[in-house]
């Protein structure tokens, strides 16, 4: 069983539709991470949580500690929007756990 | 500008070579990491390093080795041993902290012919 589970693997959208990623979690954490991998293969790193909720622009994170999940709102998706989101567990020693990553295409 | 440098963006392989994977920071960063992506699958730890002239195994170390003699560079040769060393492969850097972002080079493609 994998430390991280993520879904849905693959996610096709219309331009304008409200979108949810979610991230289940089973290893004790210091954060939780969401990155953004474009096709060209770069990642860059969108939110770190450790409680609560994160808001950048169209984006939004929200974390469960006690259910151990996490949850990736993208508000009115725009075909730039299209990349892999993955979710990754960080625990105290500085470890990182991987999902295998939601792919989106947001379609004009 | 401060970030990660991967080179090269692909690199290809004959049977029985050892390959070198570059990887430099300038953002003074003391730890640094090395993952292997395969389609379907997750990032996987291969190597990682907290600080100059120390690092550790992680989980698919074998068929591959690394050097961390300078805090700005790792990095890490893919040997002859490592028997499907086909993947996307990135490297990673930050302080080493808990709580803490990392920040990713652009990746190496290694293809083997």
């Amino acid at each position: 069983k994998n430390e991280v589970e993520q879904s849905p693997q693959n996610l096709t959208a219309q331009e304008g539709e409200f979108i949810t990623i979610n991230c289940s979690y089973s290893v004790g954490i210091s954060a939780l991470h969401w990155l953004q991998q474009h096709p060209g293969g770069g990642i860059v790193s969108l939110f770190m949580l450790s409680s609560g909720k994160k808001k950048h622009g169209r984006l939004i994170a929200t974390i469960n500690i006690q259910e151990k999940h996490s949850s990736l709102h993208i508000t009115a998706s725009h075909p730039r929007d299209s990349a892999v989101y993955i979710c990754a567990a960080q625990n105290t020693g500085n470890q990182f756990y991987f999902g295998t990553g939601t792919s989106l295409t947001v379609i004009p | 500008d401060g970030g990660i440098t991967q080179s090269p963006k692909y690199l290809f392989r004959k049977e029985g070579q050892n390959v070198t994977l570059s990887c430099e920071q300038n953002l003074n960063h003391d730890a640094m990491y090395w993952y292997r992506q395969d389609p379907g699958q997750g990032l996987r730890l291969i190597y990682y390093s907290q600080i100059v002239n120390d690092f550790q195994k992680g989980d698919i170390a074998e068929g591959y080795s690394v050097s961390r003699e300078k805090k700005e560079s790792f990095p890490l040769t893919v040997t002859s041993a490592q028997k499907n060393p086909t993947a996307f492969y990135l490297c990673a850097s930050n302080r080493g902290r808990a709580q803490e972002t990392q920040y990713f080079g652009p990746g190496t493609r290694l293809l083997v012919l």
